[in-house]
């Protein structure tokens, strides 16, 4: 989990409700992901980001909005559009100029609709 | 596309044996490969990769997996299980072309009994 935070822990939101996952890196990693996690089937990406003011929908963005306006910080929202938003969502980076090949992930966030 | 897979849900040895956990993968051209564990309610730890070189890759906290083309498996294996172990380990392949197209599997939970 090191050097990549996620905030907060625990997120509870209601029906109708827009809320936004942080996600924060200071390895200096170019790319950032957004995965979501739910029992049994792995992770899926939902949104990835090469570089600051760019990114590109994954697998399962709908209902899901992104923004990249620096290089560490990489905040996920989560709309009322999102029909099953209950699950586990962790942000990854990785060095892509260094070729490491290698996704770092942070410590997640678990998000609950009520 | 790619595709990884982890034919068993769950993985039960005793403290002190052996340990293996299996995955297999599908992918076009040379495959690289990961494996990650997950403890409750955090994010995933980086292991171990193949990328190219050596078939038996050695990783973090004992742990070692084996590269083998010809059944195109990358099983993750450890000579003496411990308790600490326990957990839920995921395999990964990444697309050589693609930075951002990471496949994991579903995960395999681990309980090692003392």
């Amino acid at each position: 989990d090191g050097g990549i935070t996620q905030s907060p822990k625990y997120l509870f939101r209601k029906e109708g409700q827009n809320v936004t996952l942080s996600c924060e890196q200071n390895l200096n990693h170019d790319a950032m992901y957004w995965y979501r996690q739910d029992p049994g089937q792995g992770l899926r990406l939902i949104y990835y980001s090469q570089i600051v003011n760019d990114f590109q929908k994954g697998d399962i963005a709908e209902g899901y909005s992104v923004s990249r306006e620096k290089k560490e910080s990489f905040p996920l929202t989560v709309t009322s559009a999102q029909k099953n938003p209950t699950a586990f969502y962790l942000c990854a980076s990785s060095d892509l100029e260094g070729r490491t090949d290698t996704q770092y992930f942070g410590p997640g966030t678990r998000l609950t609709v009520l | 596309a790619q595709s990884v897979a982890q034919p068993e849900d769950q993985v039960n040895v005793a403290e002190g044996n052996p340990l293996t956990v299996k995955c297999t993968y599908s992918v076009s051209g040379n495959p690289y490969l990961f494996w990650y564990v997950q403890y409750p309610n955090r994010g995933l730890q980086f292991l171990l990769k193949y990328i190219t070189g050596d078939n038996l890759v050695k990783g973090s906290y004992g742990f070692e997996a084996e590269f083998n083309k010809s059944q195109t498996s990358f099983h993750l294996k450890k000579p003496s299980a411990l308790v600490s172990d326990s957990a839920l380990y995921f395999c990964a392949v990444r697309d050589p072309y693609n930075n951002n197209d990471m496949r994991f599997g579903a995960g395999t939970r681990l309980t090692v009994k003392p």
